[in-house]
């Protein structure tokens, strides 16, 4: 089954609003996680590395300020799109790691569409 | 910086035909390499991986040989089936980062009856 759920599978918004994306590890404490954005017949390009108790880690052209990174709980990560627009449409998956590391685990993903 | 190039799809076959999907790599050092695949309406799920030259992932009749002269990991099944229908991502962990992955672009596989 299912080891990384990820809440809401789909949202549509209007331009201007704020959006929150919940991830969560179901079987597994996890103290990483990531975040990952994926447009129309392109790769997965890793967004963050969300860290619980401490700050996101984001990757270079990512903007920290537009793409909030909260991982309060070791089961918890979410990303919240503020003051979404229409090119932050875009499919969003999160992911864990395993025990050891080398295998990551990953959500069905978020789909957005900002009008 | 790392990278991964996938051979650019749709792939279109005929269930029992044989299948390859290319997959070259540029890296640093000596990365970890994965094929992920994504069903419909399902999250990516890792189908197999190898950590070192000349291992050979295998699952579900699936293999990929890491061949670091030629940097690549191609991806082979035999004989597919119609459930084999999917999205597939070839990616790399480079030992000198944390867990990150680094995904090539996909390539959406069909297979006919």
């Amino acid at each position: 089954g299912a080891v990384v759920s990820q809440h809401p599978s789909w949202v549509i918004c209007k331009s201007g609003t704020s959006v929150k994306i919940e991830c969560r590890s179901l079987d597994f404490q996890a103290t990483t996680m990531f975040w990952y954005r994926q447009f129309p017949k392109q790769s997965l390009m890793l967004m963050a590395t969300s860290n619980e108790g401490s700050k996101a880690t984001y990757e270079q052209g990512v903007e920290k300020d537009k793409f909030l990174i909260n991982h309060a709980s070791l089961t918890l990560s979410t990303l919240t799109v503020t003051s979404a627009h229409p090119e932050d449409s875009s499919f969003y998956i999160c992911s864990r790691t395993g025990g050891g590391g080398e295998t990551q685990y990953f959500g069905p993903g978020t789909r957005l569409l900002v009008l | 910086g790392n990278s991964v190039t996938q051979m650019e799809g749709p792939v279109t076959l005929s269930e029992e035909a044989f299948l390859t999907i290319n997959c070259t790599y540029t890296a640093t050092g000596y990365p970890s390499l994965f094929w992920y695949v994504q069903y419909p309406g399902e999250g990516l799920q890792l189908l197999l991986k190898a950590t070192k030259a000349d291992d050979k992932g295998s699952n579900k009749g699936f293999e990929a040989t890491y061949r670091k002269e030629t940097t690549s990991f191609h991806l082979e099944k035999g004989s597919v089936q119609v459930s084999d229908s999917a999205v597939y991502f070839c990616a790399l962990r480079s030992g000198q980062g944390a867990q990150k992955l680094v995904f090539g672009q996909g390539t959406r596989l069909t297979i006919n009856p």
